[in-house]
């Protein structure tokens, strides 16, 4: 079945820490997004990829990299950890009709 | 930049009651998609509105996108518990292929 995957589902970890939060689809859609929410607020996006070897930063700063190698794979990584960047991180991918298709989440603790 | 703006940000009903809320555009936009999040869950795409004016049903929903395709509202008759959750509009930005949210309406219903 199609589908968006996200892993880990929650992290709780300590500040400095690298971090890699993974998100993969099986629809073959091309574009792919990540999202900031923080709970019951706005969806802030942070990066986005029309297609393998293409990233563009969002609309929200953010200190987090991400990678598109493979079109069902678009890892976000997060070189070292901090109490700001604790929250919910959803990964979506869109096809041709650009509507969004949304993974669980990640909910990430920074202590 | 180009924006969308949704009212209200939190609305508390008692079950049965209506529910409406509005989607504001500050450019034309090709379409307009609307998207239901649960508490704790993530973005679930509801309906996609294309036409200028048009109304489209779900059940108890109703979307409409405006004549001037600035503007859109989702119509709840009779909300249910099951309602509850942030509603989300979202258009397509600009050119891009990436949509922006609007910042959301959060329902919660008094049993």
């Amino acid at each position: 079945e199609a589908d968006i995957y996200q892993t880990p589902r929650y992290l709780v970890i300590g500040t400095g820490k690298k971090i890699t939060l993974e998100c993969s689809q099986t629809m073959g859609h091309d574009k792919m997004y990540w999202y900031q929410q923080d709970p019951g607020m706005e969806l802030h996006l942070i990066h986005y990829s029309y297609g393998v070897n293409s990233t563009e930063k969002g609309d929200l700063s953010s200190e987090s990299t991400v990678s598109r190698i493979r079109t069902e794979h678009f890892p976000l990584t997060l070189e070292s950890a901090r109490p700001s960047h604790t929250s919910q991180y959803l990964c979506a991918s869109s096809g041709v009709k650009e509507t969004q298709y949304f993974g669980p989440g990640t909910r990430l603790l920074v202590l | 930049g180009q924006q969308v703006m949704q009212i209200p940000q939190y609305q508390h009903v008692q079950e049965g009651e209506d529910f409406t809320t509005y989607c504001n555009s500050s450019t034309t936009l090709s379409n307009i998609q609307w998207y239901k999040q649960r508490p704790g869950g993530h973005p679930v795409f509801l309906i996609q509105l294309v036409k200028s004016g048009e109304v489209k049903k779900q059940k108890r929903l109703t979307f409409q996108f405006g004549e001037a395709k600035k503007n859109s509202s989702l119509h709840i008759t009779a909300t249910q518990t099951t309602d509850v959750g942030t509603y989300f509009c979202a258009g397509p930005y600009s050119s891009a292929s990436k949509i922006i949210f609007g910042s959301g309406t959060r329902l919660s219903i008094r049993p």
